[in-house]
């Protein structure tokens, strides 16, 4: 799977959107690009995906640039309930099983300040 | 709708004992897998299972046994627990472990081992 770099952190104000830019140059034709939010304590939650078209879901917006190089995930009104590490992940469209593991890097911590 | 439970959501055990922690998908779907998670880590694939019947190691096998009777419930033995097996262990599970169908998450299950 191709690799992402993310911004350790960023902040934004409640109610604003947040942008959460994620880079992943190397990625091949048949990879999908993945978000996934982990609050603290809980377990990982998916966001969205999507492979070459933007996306739109009750939770965020993922917008892919043309060349697929690199992605922003938006979250349209900020709550202080969306303060998390977010994960841009990339992964292969037809994986085996093992292959199937999603691989978590360092993520962007997003605070969302009152 | 309650996806995916893992119980207990906290346990400690004494080195040597034996325990079984549970995991159950109401999603219908077939592919279920376990991760631990420590920290500066991420998370790392131990078993997984493409269906009822049907499983197979991942990264980090040794230590854990998994079943997989019926398509909903998946659970992880740790025969003979030991101190490195202190972790926070998730559950997830997806239609398939293709790379266009998102894995879902339990809240997961915080090990430690005396």
């Amino acid at each position: 799977d191709a690799k992402t770099t993310q911004p350790p952190s960023m902040d934004c104000a409640e109610g604003r959107a947040a942008n959460l830019p994620c880079n992943h140059s190397t990625i091949s034709g048949n990879e999908y690009v993945y978000w996934y939010r982990q609050i603290h304590s809980q377990g990982p939650q998916y966001i969205i995906h999507g492979l070459k078209n933007n996306e739109t879901n009750e939770m965020a917006s993922l917008i892919i640039t043309e060349d697929r190089k690199s992605s922003t995930l938006i979250l349209p009104h900020a709550t202080l309930r969306d303060t998390a590490v977010y994960y841009c992940i990339v992964r292969v469209s037809r994986n085996t099983g093992a292959n199937s593991k999603l691989t978590f890097g360092k993520g962007i911590t997003l605070s969302v300040r009152p | 709708n309650a996806g995916v439970t893992q119980t207990p959501k906290f346990q400690v055990l004494k080195t040597g004992q034996s325990m079984t922690l549970q995991c159950a998908q109401d999603m219908n779907h077939e592919y279920m897998s376990w991760y631990r998670q420590d920290p500066g880590m991420g998370l790392r694939l131990i078993h997984y299972s493409v269906g009822a019947g049907i499983t197979d190691q991942g990264e980090v096998p040794n230590g854990y046994n998994v079943s997989r009777s019926t398509t909903e419930d998946f659970p992880l033995r740790l025969l003979s627990a030991a101190p490195s097996q202190t972790s926070v262990y998730f559950c997830a599970s997806s239609y398939s472990p293709t790379g266009d169908q998102p894995q879902h998450f339990g809240d997961g299950t915080r090990l430690s081992i005396l």
